[in-house]
């Protein structure tokens, strides 16, 4: 199946900092990605979809100020948690879709464990 | 609106004691239904997408079945490497995933 990389797989930052969090699809272009947050035991919600070249598009609730998302390349995404605060802290998961005639199938990063002390 | 359920929650089987994982869906227009392993502190691993009813997919110890309200995931002969999240997702929309809660698996030795 496809490659999506992600980085850090964990982090650790005071309040008040901003963490840059990267997405990559390795063997295929993905002109769409998506950023989901995973709290224990639940199930992924979606925070926005990463559009490359354009402005993504924020689920409602999600702040767009706060989590800053940039899709500079067919092959990167990133995600900036600004002004990190404790209840930042989660599983932040991206995903990329990579299309094969009918066959769309997602394909996701190993996620980022987010610790914000 | 949109919705996917899964069930059970959570399951705790005995190795070898085969069952099935449920995921019920409510979407108008079904374009794919997709299973994924999900192992803690880890993304989730694709596993397969079904797309019409009656179709049915199988990899190793797990059959994924389609009917025109519901999948199954069903296990034969789990084995303790099996424990994991499993997760179903319908897309929606253009794009968007919809996904279920998730069956906490646990399979005993």
């Amino acid at each position: 199946g496809a490659v999506v990389s992600q980085h850090p797989s964990r982090v650790i930052c005071k309040s008040g900092t901003s963490v840059k969090i990267e997405c990559r699809s390795l063997d295929f272009q993905a002109t769409t990605m998506f950023w989901y947050r995973q709290f224990p035991k639940k199930s992924l919600m979606l925070m926005a979809t990463s559009n490359e070249g354009s402005k993504a598009t924020y689920e409602q609730g999600v702040e767009k100020d706060k989590f800053l998302i940039n899709h500079a390349s067919l092959t990167l995404s990133t995600l900036t948690v600004t002004s990190a605060h404790p209840e930042d802290s989660s599983f932040y998961i991206c995903s990329a879709r990579k299309d094969r005639g009918r066959d769309t199938e997602a394909f996701f990063g190993q996620g980022t464990r987010l610790t914000v002390v | 609106e949109d919705q996917v359920t899964q069930s059970p929650e959570a399951l705790r089987l005995q190795e070898g004691e085969s069952s099935s994982l449920n995921c019920s869906y409510t979407v108008s227009g079904l374009r794919g239904l997709f299973w994924y392993r999900q192992d803690p502190g880890k993304g989730p691993e694709f596993l397969f997408t079904l797309y019409s009813a009656g179709e049915e997919k199988e990899k190793e110890r797990l059959k994924a079945t389609l009917t025109k309200k519901e999948s199954f995931l069903h296990i034969t002969a789990p084995k303790p490497e099996d424990s994991a999240t499993y997760l179903c997702a319908v897309p929606v929309g253009t794009y968007k995933y919809i996904f279920g809660t998730g069956t906490r698996l646990k399979v005993l030795a």
